[in-house]
């Protein structure tokens, strides 16, 4: 089993470019998040998806935007890339709301923006 | 806001001693505390989890603690192993509405052999 694949796994950007990263589960799971990254900062929400057509902002939402047009997809784009926005980028999906449930994570896209 | 503490945010010990890492949480409303293992190159992986009803829970040499009363919750790694060299993650979270889960900032655990 893929389990939950990311793509691309690394990506060097210019500030003010724009690009998106894919996140695919083959688990049938409703629910999916994405997450970021970084040192001593834990795990972080940017925005998450309850099922297909919908979304909802996290913790960091702010210049991210996402859709999940297929229940096992869920995209995440950067319409303008900014140095603080340098990270480790990780989706991850759960058959029950992640309160109470197991999360399934992808193995990460690391970003870089100059 | 909400946050999640985690101690030590590095822990050396050598094969075959216990490791010990430690999480308080501040929302007394989170009721599910898992604990996830990253290895190099990978995304977090849940290797045990307890909810809010249970002091405790064990699985082979991983233990989880949970005291409700002073919001603290640890992870016991018993006769550790070098595979055991990962970054550890507490979180917290609550089913009472909404997405609320709360990660601490990582705890990476080196075993020397």
């Amino acid at each position: 089993n893929a389990g939950v694949t990311q793509t691309p796994k690394f990506r060097v950007l210019k500030t003010g470019q724009s690009m998106t990263l894919l996140c695919a589960q083959d688990m049938n799971h409703e629910y999916m998040y994405w997450y970021r990254q970084d040192p001593g900062m834990g795990l972080r929400l940017i925005h998450y998806s309850v099922g297909e057509g919908t979304t909802a902002k996290g913790e960091v939402p702010d210049g991210y935007n996402v859709s999940r047009l297929k229940k096992q997809n869920f995209l995440l784009g950067l319409e303008s890339a900014a140095p603080s926005q340098t990270s480790v980028y990780f989706c991850a999906s759960s058959l029950w709301v992640a309160n109470t449930g197991e999360l399934f994570f992808g193995e990460g896209s690391r970003l870089t923006v100059l | 806001g909400e946050n999640v503490e985690q101690h030590p945010s590095t822990l050396s010990v050598q094969e075959g001693d216990s490791a010990v890492i430690k999480c308080t949480y501040s929302d007394s409303a989170s009721n599910y505390f898992p604990w996830y293992k990253q290895e190099l190159g990978k995304g977090p992986q849940l290797i045990i989890d307890i909810r809010s009803n249970v002091g405790e829970k064990k699985d082979q040499r991983i233990a989880v603690t949970l005291n409700k009363t002073a919001k603290h919750f640890s992870l016991h790694i018993t006769e550790t192993q070098p595979e055991d060299s990962a970054v550890y993650f507490c979180a917290a979270s609550r089913d009472t509405g909404g997405f609320k889960t709360i990660f601490g900032a990582g705890t990476r655990l080196f075993v020397k052999a």
